[in-house]
């Protein structure tokens, strides 16, 4: 039983086109992740949500857009996509944000989707 | 210059030696979290800490706030333990606050 789990895994498509990566989780976790490695296998945060609030917001090109029906969910649609999107995505999930307070151990340990590799061609 | 520095970029053993990854930060943190990249993609969290050290069956990691510095160190390791290991900061201060900054991970290779 996938802990969080994303959809598709791969995802190959042409410049231009709108797409959406699913992810839930199933932990009953309070805060989703969105995280984008590139080419060179560099992690960086896109952002996150707690309780459907928006907390974190890098600076992503407003093409991409997070959505969260519920607390289970965090959906990544991309808009207009450009060859430099093509990178895989992540999702994750933890019991807390990691944003400032003071969580008890191991509340903020991160657990991580398994990826979801889009193509841009 | 990154904000989270890894060292070594590549590392290969023979199975059965100890290994020592090493992490080294420039800004004010909160926490440290080691993760594990599988060959396959998928990613594994394995230690958050912000203080001492956590052991972990054969894995412990360590850090000093003083210093800025943090290593995962795996005794007698494994093939099995051949993964790229990333560790990443969560910011203190700032408009990073709460974000996780990460290194450009440790790529480790166990032969038999």
């Amino acid at each position: 039983d996938t802990a969080v789990s994303q959809t598709p895994k791969y995802l190959v498509t042409q410049m231009g086109n709108d797409k959406s990566i699913k992810c839930e989780q199933n932990l009953g976790h309070d805060t989703m992740y969105w995280y984008k490695q590139d080419s060179k296998k560099f992690l960086k945060i896109m952002f996150s949500y707690n309780n459907k609030e928006l907390i974190i917001n890098e600076t992503v090109p407003n093409r991409f857009s997070p959505k969260s029906p519920d607390k289970a969910h965090l959906n990544l649609h991309i808009n207009s996509l450009e060859l430099g999107d093509s990178a895989v995505y992540f999702c994750a999930s933890s019991q807390h944000g990691l944003a400032g307070g003071n969580p008890p151990p191991g509340a903020n340990v991160l657990t991580f989707g398994a990826g979801s590799r889009l193509t841009v061609l | 210059k990154n904000e989270v520095e890894q060292s070594p970029q590549n590392l290969t053993a023979q199975e059965g030696e100890f290994i020592t990854i090493n992490c080294s930060y420039s800004v004010g943190i909160s926490a440290l979290h080691w993760l594990q990249q599988h060959p396959g993609g998928g990613i594994v969290s394995l230690f958050m800490l912000s203080s001492g050290k956590k052991k972990h069956g054969r894995l412990i990691a360590t850090i000093n706030i003083q210093e800025k510095h943090s290593s995962l160190h795996i005794t007698a390791s494994h093939p099995r333990d051949s993964a790229v290991y990333i560790c990443a900061v969560r910011s203190k201060y700032g408009g990073s606050q709460g974000n996780l900054i990460f290194g450009k991970g440790t790529k480790l290779s166990v032969k038999p």
